[in-house]
Parts: C-alpha cells; sequence; structure tokens
C-alpha cells in the first residue's frame, strides 16, 4: 500500500535537544496527523493540522501543514526520556467520500543518555 | 472518559484458522476505521464504517471483513489466515464521516503459525 516519505528514518539526540522530523506525499492532503507510538501500543494523537499553512503547537511539539499540501513538519523543543518512541505522521484526504489515513514508516526518536 | 477498547489483546492461531476481532469506539464516535501493522512499518488501512455502512475499504484480500453494530462497535474477520497476517490489528474512531482527527485503540496483537 501507499506509504509517505517520512525522515529522518531514526534520530540519536541528547537529551535538552531540539528535534525536527519531516513527511512528503507526491499526493495532496487536507488533513496531517502526528502519532507517536511505545512499544506494544496503539498510537497516541498528538497534533491534528487541517489547513494548508496551519502551524499547531502542544506543549513543547510544534507542527505545520505545508502550503502545497503534500508535506508537514514536526518540531520538539527541549526534548526528554519521555519522548522517546516511535512518532508517525499520517494524512487524510477525504474527498466527498471516506478514506483512511495513509502513514509514514516512523521516525525512531533515542535520548542518548 | 473511556477511549477506543479492543479484544483480545493477544492471539495465536494457524494457517487456515479464522479470527475475529472486536471493538468499541469512544462514546459519541459513530465512525470506526481498522488498521493492519506489520512489524517495521506504519499502520494500513483496512476499512472504515459510519453508521453502520462501510463507507471506505484499503488494498485487503476479500479474506477480510467487517461489520458495525447498532451501539457503533465493530468486529473485524480475517479468514483462511496466511502467516502474512501476524500483525498488529488497530482500531480508531473519529466523531466524523470523513474520519479526520482518528484516535486508536492498544490493539490486538496476532500471531499466525
Amino acid at each position: 500500500g501507499q506509504q509517505l516519505n517520512q525522515s529522518p528514518q531514526s534520530m540519536f539526540i541528547q537529551e535538552g535537544e531540539d528535534v525536527s522530523m519531516n513527511c512528503t506525499s507526491s499526493s495532496i492532503f487536507n488533513t496531517w496527523l502526528w502519532y507517536k507510538q511505545d512499544p506494544g501500543e496503539g498510537p497516541v494523537l498528538l497534533i491534528a493540522l487541517y489547513k494548508a499553512g496551519e502551524l499547531t503547537s502542544n506543549g513543547r511539539l510544534t507542527a505545520q501543514f505545508g502550503i502545497t499540501r503534500k508535506d508537514s513538519f514536526l518540531n520538539i523543543s527541549a526534548s526528554i526520556p519521555s519522548d522517546v518512541g516511535i512518532y508517525f505522521c499520517a494524512g487524510l484526504f477525504s474527498g466527498g467520500g471516506a478514506d483512511g489515513l495513509t502513514f509514514g514508516k516512523g521516525t525512531h526518536l533515542i535520548i542518548q543518555p | 472518559d473511556a477511549g477506543v477498547t479492543q479484544s483480545p489483546t493477544h492471539l495465536i492461531k494457524t494457517r487456515g484458522q479464522q479470527v475475529t476481532l472486536r471493538c468499541s469506539p469512544i462514546s459519541g464516535h459513530k465512525s470506526v476505521s481498522w488498521y493492519q501493522q506489520v512489524l517495521g512499518q506504519g499502520p494500513q488501512f483496512i476499512f472504515q464504517y459510519y453508521e453502520k455502512e462501510e463507507r471506505g475499504r484499503g488494498n485487503f484480500p476479500d479474506r477480510f471483513s467487517a461489520r458495525q453494530f447498532p451501539n457503533y462497535s465493530s468486529e473485524l474477520n480475517v479468514n483462511a489466515l496466511l502467516l502474512g497476517d501476524s500483525a498488529l490489528y488497530l482500531c480508531a474512531s473519529s466523531p466524523t464521516r470523513t474520519g479526520q482527527t482518528q484516535y486508536f485503540g492498544p490493539g490486538t496483537r496476532l500471531l499466525v503459525l
């Protein structure tokens, strides 16, 4: 099935550093969602974006809906140990009907002591 | 408020068997979607149901079927199990027909031997 291009695949950072990851698609979406998934659990919704150019924050997390509607970015400021996990972007094009989310392969965030 | 619940949490089956997975959406949500997540990948869309009707279907064989009940809970059925069906099966609920802003359950881990 189709998947989004999510990068980087993994990140090794020090506690306190800022993190940036992005997602690109060959198709346009009218919703972008960012999720975090811990081992053995379901994805947890972090941020939802509904309009091109939209910039939304949730605590230390900030995400943007690209103006081309084909990309999105997630930034995490001042990382802490509990930020470790896999981050997924997901896009939705709901053009009158209904369809499912298209996911990226995930960015593994690892915080080095 | 309770989130999305799924049962069972884990399941072991053998090839050729049939399996039924269950999902209860967040109270007030009428849309339920099913996803398959194999190790190392993002979730892949299987079905979306809204108001007991199928609204979307991903690229999965006819061995996969689902239904939604009057209380908006849902079941996913998989017949003639293959080894490749081993995965985490996720259910997501949404308050809207188009499936924007989907909230995931913890998943059912299916192992096919």
